[in-house]
């Protein structure tokens, strides 16, 4: 069974940048695509990108180029999202999720979420 | 292409059937997922290409996808099914619907 621990709840000020951690436990991290999605108040879901980390080949949404980067960490079994230049917009819950199969498929395990609430 | 357009809301009274639809261009040509979100929770995956249904998932949800348009349907639906619905695809880039509140009276 596929387990996803996501880091805490992040404050930040507009202008900062915010770094979530999603740390994959039963399954072949290296293997398996991992995805970031944000649910933000009157957004629904918004896929930001994804990375395999064996290959370290991952895509950004369009939306967000140029604002975030995902890395991995193949000791720890660790991929991490970054966002920058943060506004109130990108106040939301973010998840890491996991691509089901080869990838580019369905998202089949999920981390409990991470609270980023962006505020002056 | 453009993204997926789902309704804002759906209503249906217990033991009912609920449908909820997804269109988009090129959706016939790519396998859609279906989502269930409770608050407070991760989303679920309750549909894998089209119509597939994960282990644990009740048979009251099927899905199908016809044209450019998916649907998700819940037959005879509980109160524990209210909760935000959204489909979703991949097309170079993974795509979500708008979602769908789906309200049980």
């Amino acid at each position: 069974q596929v387990h996803l621990e996501q880091s805490g709840t992040e404050v930040k000020t507009p202008g900062s940048s915010v770094t979530v951690s999603c740390r994959a436990s039963g399954g072949n991290f290296k293997r398996d695509g991992i995805s970031w999605i944000r649910l933000a108040p009157g957004h629904g879901l918004e896929w930001l990108g994804n990375l395999v980390p064996r290959s370290g080949v991952g895509k950004y949404a369009r939306e967000f180029q140029g604002r975030v980067s995902i890395t991995a960490d193949t000791a720890t079994d660790t991929v991490y999202m970054e966002l920058k230049s943060l506004t109130s917009e990108d106040t939301g819950v973010f998840y890491c999720a996991r691509e089901a199969g080869l990838g580019e498929s369905q998202f089949d395990f999920w981390g409990q979420g991470t609270l980023v609430i962006v505020s002056s | 292409s453009g993204g997926l357009t789902q309704p804002p809301s759906v209503s249906v009274s217990p033991g009912q059937t609920a449908t909820i639809t997804c269109s988009g261009d090129r959706l016939g040509d790519l396998p859609v997922s279906w989502y269930q979100h409770k608050p407070g929770q991760s989303p679920e995956v309750v549909i894998f290409e089209d119509y597939r249904r994960p282990s644990g998932i009740p048979q009251r949800f099927s899905g199908s996808s016809s044209g450019n348009t998916a649907t998700l349907t819940i037959s005879g639906t509980q109160a524990m099914d209210e909760g935000d619905y959204y489909c979703q695809t991949w097309d170079n880039m993974a795509m979500f619907g708008g979602g769908t509140k789906l309200t049980v009276l």
